[in-house]
This record gives structure tokens, C-alpha cells and sequence, in this order.
């Protein structure tokens, strides 16, 4: 597997909750934690979401991460129109014996 | 407060190599790994390999075994990434990144850009 697999691309008005996927294989999601970036056009990733469920100081309370199985999740509640940007999700693949990045999720705000 | 600043953009030719500078303003690098990424025109993240500055040892995806070398001088707080046998594909922006409990410190990113 050479990305984890990620919707291309997904969509919400303002004040909505949106979800991304990341599915994975038991060489990485299934055995590792899973990280999430945002990146916003132009610009550098930036860490989102850590060990699953963990957000870095200053990240807001509206993004949160779930793991399950070979599966993660990235959930953004009350949907603003700057959280517009590239997602990826990403963990270590035992395989690969290095990170793993989704393919990545472009998400507008309507 | 710690910053990784990357050395600027880069035009080769093919068959050439390209050397990547990226260095810790405001700190060191302590105990921590660096890795590259690089992210081609319209697509996602690939994880080159990284190094651990204090030991210096590096470990790489196999995709770029050969070709890349990743390296350190820890009395500058700078790593380095070297990509020989350059090919249009190579053209991309690497970055070069902190892991702390995930990839928390970024550099601005280095387009680097293959062409004849």
C-alpha cells in the first residue's frame, strides 16, 4: 500500500459538521496511531490532530480524531469557511518503517 | 520560539543533484528527528526519509535508497537533503519537518524544479 486512502475531496456550508476518512491496513492504521494536517493553499502542513485524538495547543475543540480498527476519522464541527484546505491523514507503516500520508482531502466551504 | 528555515528555490537539470538546506532559527534541534517530505505540483505528501541529528543516523524510504542522503551538522542546528539522478519527476517542494508527537514544526518548503 503505498498511501492511505482518503476521499478526494468533500464539502459543508457554514456551521456544518463534516467528517474525512482514512483507511489503512494493519501495517499502519491498524497497529499505529494516526496524525492529521491541514494544509492550507500555499502554505506548509500543519499538525492537526496527534495520536488519534490529540489536538496541539491551539487547535481548535471544533476539529477532533477518532481511530477504529484500520480506520480513522477527522471531524470538523461548526464548518468556517477558513478551515477551506488540503487533509491529510498519515501513520507509520511498519512496512515502509516510515509515515504513511493519505492521499489527501480537499475540503470547501460552500 | 523555534523556526525551520529552508534554503531557497532550486532549477536543475536533469541528472544533476540538488542539495536542501534546512535550519533551526531560534533553537537547536535537541533531541529530536528530522525527516523530508516532498509534495509534487497537485499532489500529496511522500515521506523521504529522516535523520536524528544528535546521533546522526539516517534511515530512508526505500523508493529513494541510492539517490537521497540525509545529513546533519549539529554545531549549526542544519540538516541537509541531497537527491541525486534528478529526473522531471522530482520536480516537487520538499520540506523538511520536526517530529515531536507528529510532524509539529515544518519548514516553508523548497521548490525544487527539474527541467532541461
Amino acid at each position: 500500500q503505498s498511501v492511505l486512502t482518503q476521499p478526494p475531496s468533500a464539502s459543508g456550508t457554514p456551521g456544518q459538521r463534516v467528517t474525512i476518512s482514512c483507511s489503512g491496513s494493519s501495517s499502519n492504521i491498524g497497529t499505529n496511531t494516526v496524525n492529521w494536517y491541514q494544509q492550507l493553499p500555499g502554505t506548509a502542513p500543519k499538525l492537526l490532530i496527534y495520536s488519534n485524538n490529540q489536538r496541539p495547543s491551539g487547535v481548535p475543540d471544533r476539529f477532533s480524531g477518532s481511530k477504529s480498527g484500520t480506520s480513522a476519522s477527522l471531524a470538523i464541527s461548526g464548518l468556517q469557511s477558513e478551515d477551506e484546505a488540503d487533509y491529510y491523514c498519515a501513520a507509520w507503516d511498519d512496512s515502509l518503517n516510515g509515515p504513511l500520508f493519505g492521499g489527501g482531502t480537499k475540503l470547501t466551504v460552500l | 520560539q523555534v523556526q525551520l528555515v529552508q534554503s531557497g528555490a532550486e532549477v536543475k537539470k536533469p541528472g544533476s543533484s540538488v542539495k536542501v538546506s534546512c535550519k533551526a532559527s531560534g533553537g537547536t534541534f535537541s533531541s529530536y528527528t528530522i525527516s523530508w517530505v516532498r509534495q509534487a505540483p497537485g499532489q500529496g505528501l511522500e515521506w523521504m526519509g529522516r535523520i536524528i541529528p544528535i546521533l546522526g543516523i539516517a534511515n530512508y524510504a526505500q523508493k529513494f535508497q541510492g539517490r537521497v542522503t540525509i545529513t546533519a551538522d549539529k554545531s549549526t542546528s542544519t540538516a541537509y537533503m541531497e537527491l541525486s539522478s534528478l529526473r522531471s519527476e522530482d520536480t516537487a517542494v520538499y520540506y523538511c519537518a520536526r517530529w515531536g508527537s507528529g510532524y509539529d514544526l515544518w519548514g516553508q518548503g523548497t521548490l525544487v524544479t527539474v527541467s532541461s
